[in-house]
């Protein structure tokens, strides 16, 4: 089984819609984050998290917010959809002293 | 401001050559760098990974090379595999506590390996 999964792997929705996508990990790791791709622009961290208590700003949170439900579950909710957050969207997580993150499989969404 | 850039965004080399991946940055508080692959319809995967404090790590084809005066890193493939082939991103990081994970990606370098 996969460590880190991500739900839906793929989604189609309209301008204005409330879309949550969702994060769950069994790595046993504090840190969670959410990213985005874009065509030529490479990861961008949207929101990341130290514990359940502890949500943070990325580069890119306008438009996004984030819930930690559980050391293991990770959400992002865009509150109303629009097309340019037409992206593939990445959780990942990390644990210990290292810096390294390891990211789930990805979910497609596009915004009509 | 993109402070990772990947400047060449593919490069094209035959089975057994060596492919060298660049990658530039302009944070000098940056001190940890990764190197990341990404198939397609997955998510990017940890290659290898290096501390400021060191100008090489290597394990087993792949090699990264730091010149933090250049602000400057490479991965090296030897010897290239059709397998390599997928989209090879670089990120770098600055010292932890807080910091920890805040990765600044560059925008990817797709490597094609030909039989």
């Amino acid at each position: 089984d996969a460590d880190v999964t991500q739900t839906p792997r793929n989604r189609i929705t309209k301008t204005g819609k409330r879309i949550m996508l969702e994060c769950s990990q069994t790595k046993g790791h504090d840190r969670m984050y959410w990213y985005r791709q874009d065509p030529g622009l490479g990861l961008r961290l949207i929101y990341y998290s130290f514990d359940v208590k502890d949500i943070n700003k990325g580069e890119i949170s306008d438009g996004y917010s984030v819930s930690r439900q559980a050391q293991a579950k990770f959400s992002l909710s865009l509150e109303s959809a629009i097309p340019n957050q037409t992206a593939l969207y990445f959780c990942a997580t990390g644990g210990g002293s290292t810096d390294t993150q390891y990211f789930g499989p990805g979910t497609r969404l596009t915004v009509l | 401001d993109q402070q990772v850039k990947q400047n060449s965004p593919s490069l094209s080399v035959q089975e057994g050559r060596i492919s060298i991946l660049n990658c530039d940055y302009t944070n000098s508080m940056f001190d940890y760098f990764l190197w990341y692959k990404k198939y397609p319809a997955e998510g990017p995967t940890f290659l290898i990974s290096i501390s400021s404090i060191k100008d090489k790590n290597e394990d087993g084809r792949f090699t990264v090379f730091l010149n933090k005066s250049a602000k400057h890193l490479s991965l090296h493939i030897v010897p290239s595999q059709p397998g390599d082939s997928a989209v090879y991103f670089c990120a770098a990081s600055p010292a932890g506590g807080t910091s920890y994970g805040k990765l600044t990606f560059g925008q990817g370098t797709i490597l094609t390996v030909h039989p």
